[in-house]
């Protein structure tokens, strides 16, 4: 099992660009989540989906889309990057909302 | 929320026991209290979790209070690997934010040889 792959690792964006943040499981796990983490502020929820076209706002949603398609896969959508966007970003997943999280490794976003 | 308070940093002696403590005093009577740790530039890395009875897996121990206001994570013998950050969560169950994990700052555990 590869767990949960966040995809890229590492970015650099212009403001107003947009960009794809990846985040796939191979668990079968029907809860998935995204977090952003700021130094100083800990891991704030963006959004998160219970199942496959289920999804909802979470603490810091505000500059970001989401879509769950497919029970492996849910993409964080920047629709005009903005510097305060710039964060390092976690995606989760588990069995359950109230089930034990798995974390993937984070993409590095820089937003210029 | 229910939110936690855990002391901004601890050290702990390698090969020792590390007790780190938590305070949930407003804790309803059905959350659950989760730790996860998050080692330098990864993502967060689940610990254990428990409602009522001590719990015990192959990483640690979790000891709750008999009332549920507190709790300590214990790491029998901690390793230079253990530094990390420990983050004790309580589960929130709201219709708008189902299952949040609301991370607060938690304890920076540096371990030392």
């Amino acid at each position: 099992n590869a767990g949960v792959t966040q995809t890229p690792k590492f970015q650099v964006l212009k403001t107003g660009q947009s960009m794809t943040l990846q985040c796939a499981q191979d668990m079968n796990h029907e809860y998935m989540s995204w977090y952003r983490q700021d130094p100083g502020m800990g891991l704030r929820l963006i959004h998160y989906s219970v199942g496959a076209g289920i999804t909802d706002q979470g603490e810091v949603p505000n500059g970001y889309n989401v879509s769950r398609s497919t029970t492996e896969d849910f993409p964080l959508r920047l629709l005009s990057a903005a510097p305060s966007q710039t964060s390092v970003y976690f995606c989760a997943s588990g069995r359950g909302s109230n089930q034990p999280q798995h974390f993937g490794d984070g993409t590095r976003l820089s937003i210029l | 929320d229910a939110k936690t308070t855990q002391p901004t940093s601890m050290d702990c002696a390698e090969g020792r026991a590390a007790n780190l403590p938590c305070n949930h005093s407003t804790i309803s009577g059905n959350e659950y209290v989760y730790w996860y740790r998050q080692i330098h530039s990864q993502g967060p890395q689940y610990i254990i979790h428990g409602l009522k009875n001590n719990e015990t897996n192959e990483m640690a121990s979790l000891i709750i209070t008999e009332d549920r206001k507190s709790s300590t994570l214990i790491l029998p013998h901690a390793t230079l690997r253990d530094t990390a950050v420990y983050y004790c969560i309580v589960r929130v169950a709201e219709s708008s934010t189902l299952g949040r994990l609301y991370f607060g700052r938690g304890t920076q555990l540096t371990v030392w040889p």
